[in-house]
């Protein structure tokens, strides 16, 4: 059961464009979302994090929209660079039973980005 | 961003022989440590969390036995891949959580330990 689904494998966006990465998630306790970005044969570089009390975080270039009701969020990158191109993870967390910590992190499959010059 | 770092990055043992795998956070301490797994083409796989000062929480399907991990201090985690067999020959990445502010959590991935064993 995918709780966390990235529904696009790829993105193809022009150096300078704006890229936006789509996220859903099914489960209802998840209340803290992160994103990243991967390379190959790398660990994944925390890139941005909102809370649920939150629908917006921005940081430089890269803002995440947070729809609690549609349990969507998506991360924009503005503007793009060739740089960008990674493999973009989200992520999410749910408290703890006692819900004074979060659990372990929940992952989608990924999506593609490629931003060409 | 804070740094987690792994060491070695990359490492070929024999088989039967167990291998060591350094984590730590260098610039933050952290109040969880993970142990990830990545197979090809896949997304990461958690092993099993840990806490400093107390026993890890394994996964599932994860042998805690063989994937030994020791979390010594806020800053220090170590995975021993015991009596390692070539199908534990995989891309190994460690993840330190911090509480970065009033409800602000941050989880950094180290850069991943390669074993490759023969």
């Amino acid at each position: 059961d995918q709780q966390v689904k990235q529904n696009s494998p790829s993105l193809s966006v022009q150096e300078g464009r704006i890229s936006i990465l789509n996220c859903d998630y099914t489960n209802s306790m998840f209340d803290y979302f992160l994103w990243y970005k991967k390379y190959p044969a790398e660990g994944p570089t925390f890139l941005i994090s909102i809370s649920s009390i939150k629908d917006k975080n921005e940081d430089g270039r890269f803002t995440v929209f947070l729809n609690k009701s549609a349990k969507h969020l998506s991360l924009h990158i503005v503007p793009s660079q060739p740089g960008d191109s990674a493999v973009y993870f989200c992520a999410a967390l749910a408290p703890n039973a006692g819900g004074t910590s979060y659990g372990k992190l929940t992952f989608g499959q990924g999506t593609i980005l490629t931003v060409h010059p | 961003g804070a740094v987690v770092s792994q060491h070695p990055s990359w490492v070929i043992c024999k088989s039967g022989t167990s291998v060591k795998i350094e984590c730590r956070s260098l610039d933050f301490q952290a109040t969880t440590m993970f142990w990830y797994r990545q197979f090809p083409k896949q997304s990461l796989m958690l092993m099993a969390t840990s806490n400093e000062g107390s026993k890890a929480t394994y996964e599932q399907g994860v042998e805690k036995d063989k994937f030994l991990i020791n979390h010594a201090s806020l800053t220090l985690s170590t995975l021993t891949v015991t009596s390692a067999h070539p199908e534990d020959s995989s891309f190994y990445i460690c993840s330190a959580r911090v509480l970065a502010g009033a409800g602000l959590y941050e989880q950094y991935f180290g850069p991943g330990t390669r074993l490759t064993v023969t």
